[in-house]
């Protein structure tokens, strides 16, 4: 059974830092990984998705890596700002089209 | 483009009570996704659909029932709802996977809060 785990759990940040957030898995076998981005109270947003092929994707200050041989992505944020206060997921999608999701970070920026 | 719509956003229900919630998506997207999400979990799959006339269980298909008639409307049934079902409800949906592996996101709706009381 594929699982997925994030860490840290939390994390509070000064505006302008950069950080990264840690993501998972315990069966390589996956088609994709997605970054998700979730506001309180609101559904979610896809940030960057990989495909198992590739290593890494970029959107504007996000940047998303992937080593399906050891189970790991992180999502690196530049710059950071208050409005990156959010929680973020990760999920990889497996066979049967099932997504899997880890328990998110929630990230705080502080101006 | 509205993208995926739910309705309601909010519900109380009473134990033993039955409800539908609603999703539709206006992408024609063939995929569509129910999950639900406890306080500061992930999110986890109840059932999903492949296109019209198909669906699937996921991995807590339990006490619910999903039918898909047209490539627009998911519904999830609750048919006797338990305290346990107190959750928020994602619907999704997503252009089809191809055999190679390449997928397009999932696209999500915001949401139906649910309480059973």
């Amino acid at each position: 059974k594929q699982e997925v785990t994030q860490i840290p759990a939390a994390l509070s940040v000064p505006e302008g830092e950069n950080l990264v957030l840690n993501c998972s898995f315990t069966d390589s076998a996956i088609y994709n990984l997605q970054w998700f981005r979730q506001d309180p109270g609101k559904g979610l947003t896809s940030l960057l998705l990989i495909q198992s092929s590739q290593r890494e994707q970029t959107s504007g200050r996000l940047n998303a890596s992937l080593d399906k041989s050891s189970g790991r992505s992180t999502l690196y944020i530049a710059a950071s700002q208050p409005g990156d206060s959010a929680t973020y997921l990760c999920a990889v999608l497996t066979s049967g089209s099932r997504l899997t999701f880890g328990e998110g970070t929630q990230l705080t920026v502080n101006p | 483009n509205a993208g995926v719509t739910q309705t309601p956003k909010f519900r109380i229900l009473k134990i033993g009570q039955s409800m539908t919630l609603q999703c539709a998506q206006d992408m024609n997207h063939n995929y569509m996704y129910w999950y639900r999400q406890d306080p500061g979990m992930g999110l986890k799959l109840i059932y999903y659909s492949v296109g019209a006339g198909i669906t699937d269980k996921g991995e807590v298909p339990n006490g619910y029932n999903v039918s898909r008639s047209t490539t627009e409307d998911f519904p999830l049934r609750l048919e006797l709802a338990a305290p346990s079902q107190t959750s928020v409800y994602f619907c999704a949906s997503s252009y089809s996977r191809s055999p190679q592996g390449g997928n397009q996101p999932q696209h999500f709706g915001d949401g139906t809060r649910l309480s059973i009381l």
